[in-house]
């Protein structure tokens, strides 16, 4: 079975531009979280979508958006890009989100700002 | 922040067991321990969890105190494959928070 896959694998932007990053979860797995992870440190939380809604907010600005398609897909949008927003995007699935289901990840989308 | 305290980097030799502690001290009852592992330029790779029974599955051993304010991974045979960044996460009804990790070096 497939894992979590996530489009596109790199992407180069400059400041001051929006991005779409795509994720389509494992098979069967109807919640997906989506994280940041900089250089040299862990994942941090961004948003969290159960059946299309969104069940989970981390410390992010507004210009992170993110929505659920009735497949259970899932898009991270970023606008108006700033050089901090470098990073590794990583989608993660679960079949409902609870705490004993563990969370599968994707090889994420690594997004570079010039 | 991270509710976990792992050593920031381990040395194995290739074949021998690796143990890989975390300390928990403030871990709730409802909460479960987890652990994942990150290869470089890769997304982290689930290995084990439990709530408060030890745990075996074909990746790992996950060995739990009594008290619950500890734990440590155990990979029965480390191969060089096994260097990776392990994280130890404690995880309620809430998204992974995610500490610095364990850099574990498998050395032939």
């Amino acid at each position: 079975d497939a894992g979590v896959t996530q489009s596109p694998t790199h992407l180069i932007k400059t400041r001051g531009q929006h991005v779409t990053l795509r994720c389509s979860p494992i098979s069967g797995h109807k919640s997906v979280s989506w994280y940041q992870q900089v250089l040299g440190q862990g994942p941090q939380f961004i948003f969290q979508y159960y059946e299309k809604e969104e069940r989970g907010r981390g410390n992010f600005p507004d210009r992170f958006s993110a929505r659920q398609f009735p497949n259970y897909s899932s898009e991270l949008n970023v606008n108006a890009l700033l050089l901090g927003d470098s990073a590794l995007y990583l989608c993660a699935s679960s079949f409902v989100g609870a705490s004993n289901q563990p969370q599968h990840f994707g090889d994420g989308t690594r997004l570079s700002i010039l | 922040d991270a509710k976990t305290t792992q050593p920031p980097s381990m040395d194995c030799a290739e074949g021998r067991a690796a143990n890989l502690p975390c300390n928990h001290s403030t871990i709730s009852g409802n909460e479960y321990v987890y652990w994942y592992r990150q290869i470089h330029s890769q997304g982290p790779q689930y290995i084990i969890h439990g709530l408060k029974n030890n745990e075996t599955n074909e990746m790992a051993s996950l060995i739990i105190t009594e008290d619950r304010k500890s734990s440590t991974l155990i990979l029965p045979h480390a191969t060089l494959r096994d260097t990776a960044v392990y994280y130890c996460i404690v995880r309620g009804n809430t998204p992974l928070v995610f500490g610095k990790g364990t850099r574990l070096s498998v050395i032939a």
